[in-house]
């Protein structure tokens, strides 16, 4: 079963409000992504997970906290956001995070995220 | 130069065709080579990896890696009109922490 599943698929929030995104897998993956993609532009990684440890962060932003509570389980917390935070937030997974062979992503259908 | 580059598009393939993108990449290190297919409104969807220099076939999609001139290509043969989207190339380096680098996509529109 190669899937990831994101909740929720559309987020409306206010500028001050807490939220928070979750996904999950259950294919045995060990490394877990966020990433963020604006209209008619690629994906851009935000953190990167692995084996339950965060691995990267690419110089996001406080306002974006993630959390991996287990090896299946994503979350992305947000707290006092901006419009321009307005985008499709996507989870991806891999088998692991190193090794040719086993890098793979593959993501989830994304949460499509509006801040007001 | 960016890390990926893709021709933006659109590239307007008639029915049945043989559409052909192509990407290249700065970094000689990088390893492993990604092809993925986003339609709008969608999440990525992975169609093709390659990770040695040669073709890779997988039914009607062909990927071709040359390190030496550091390029990737897909070709989508026989091109439908549910092949229209947009197409993403995505490069990893192979460092640790399993990073992609994707370039700007290329928008494929196939007309009946």
């Amino acid at each position: 079963d190669t899937e990831v599943t994101q909740t929720p698929k559309h987020l409306v929030m206010g500028m001050t409000n807490k939220k928070s995104l979750k996904c999950e897998q259950h294919m045995g993956h060990r490394a877990m992504y966020w990433y963020k993609q604006k209209a008619k532009k690629p994906p851009e990684l935000m953190f990167v997970y692995s084996y339950e440890k965060l691995s990267i962060n690419e110089s996001v932003p406080s306002r974006f906290s993630p959390e991996c509570p287990n090896s299946s389980l994503l979350n992305l917390h947000l707290h006092a956001l901006q419009p321009e935070d307005s985008a499709l937030y996507l989870c991806a997974s891999s088998y692991g995070s190193s090794g040719s062979s086993y890098n793979e992503q593959f993501f989830g259908p994304g949460t499509r995220l509006t801040v007001l | 130069q960016k890390e990926v580059e893709q021709n933006s598009g659109p590239l307007s393939v008639p029915e049945g065709a043989i559409a052909s993108l192509n990407c290249t990449y700065s970094d000689r290190g990088s390893q492993s080579f990604f092809w993925y297919r986003q339609y709008s409104g969608k999440s990525p969807e992975l169609i093709m990896s390659i990770y040695s220099n040669g073709d890779k076939e997988d039914g009607r999609f062909t990927a071709q890696l040359n390190k030496a001139s550091q390029y990737v290509s897909l070709l989508i043969r026989d091109s439908q009109p549910s092949d229209s989207a947009t197409y993403l190339c995505a490069v990893n380096k192979g460092a640790a922490g399993n990073k992609l680098t994707f370039g700007g996509g290329t928008r494929v529109l196939v007309k009946p």
